[in-house]
């Protein structure tokens, strides 16, 4: 069975710039989260997608962030235009249900300069 | 807003001790326990999900307790071992939207 997986790896981009970080959940995973960590800090909730539909999007930061699950399959995370803040780590996790297991992907880093 | 403690914030023992970790959490809204295992380089792994009060779960030498009375759990690991070494992360899954609230983790070194 293959894992959650999230491409790219790494980005380096430009204050201003955007960046759309990709995630596909392990199949037949209806739950899929977004998750960011700053160094130094704890590992913060984005959102929650059950299927196409967002469940709950308390933690984007602002609506420099979108976030899309069309078919309910892979999940797109778009940063439009990025801040020097928004450097982190960037990882994806799945679940076949709320309060399950969640299955991480290998994350993705920004950096933002 | 929850606020999850772990303690100690960092460990460093020798290969074969055994060691154990804290986890502390608002007992209010709680649904479920969770313990990850975050090697560096690699992405969380879950290593336990708990919901009843008085739960234990055991996966090899690492086995983890819950009290949601008072609000924490202990994970324990016998006899550590260098493939230890990793940052132990809880996170209650709770509140009134029901997600995973992450604590800062304990940092585990395994000497050998």
């Amino acid at each position: 069975e293959a894992g959650v997986t999230q491409f790219p790896s790494h980005s380096v981009i430009e204050k201003g710039q955007t960046v759309t970080l990709r995630c596909d959940p392990i199949s037949g995973h209806d739950n899929l989260y977004w998750y960011r960590r700053v160094m130094g800090k704890e590992i913060k909730f984005l959102l929650h997608f059950v299927k196409e539909s967002k469940q709950d999007e308390s933690g984007m930061p602002n609506n420099r962030f979108l976030a899309e699950r069309t078919g309910g399959t892979y999940s797109t995370l778009k940063v439009q235009p990025a801040e020097l803040e928004d450097s982190g780590v960037y990882f994806c996790a799945s679940s076949q249900g709320p309060g399950r297991k969640q299955y991480f992907g290998p994350g993705t880093r920004l950096t933002v300069t | 807003i929850l606020n999850v403690e772990q303690s100690p914030q960092s460990l460093h023992v020798q290969e074969g001790d055994s060691t154990n970790f804290t986890c502390s959490f608002p007992s209010s809204n709680f649904y479920a326990l969770h313990w990850y295992r975050w090697e560096t380089a690699k992405s969380p792994e879950a290593l336990f999900v708990m919901t009843l009060n008085g739960d234990e779960k055991k996966k090899g030498r690492i086995s983890a307790t819950l009290n949601t009375k008072e609000g924490y759990s202990y994970l324990y690991i016998k006899g550590s071992q260098p493939e230890d070494s990793a940052t132990y992360l809880c996170a209650p899954y709770a509140g009134n939207n029901r997600k995973l609230i992450w604590g800062l983790g304990t940092s585990l070194a395994v000497n050998p």
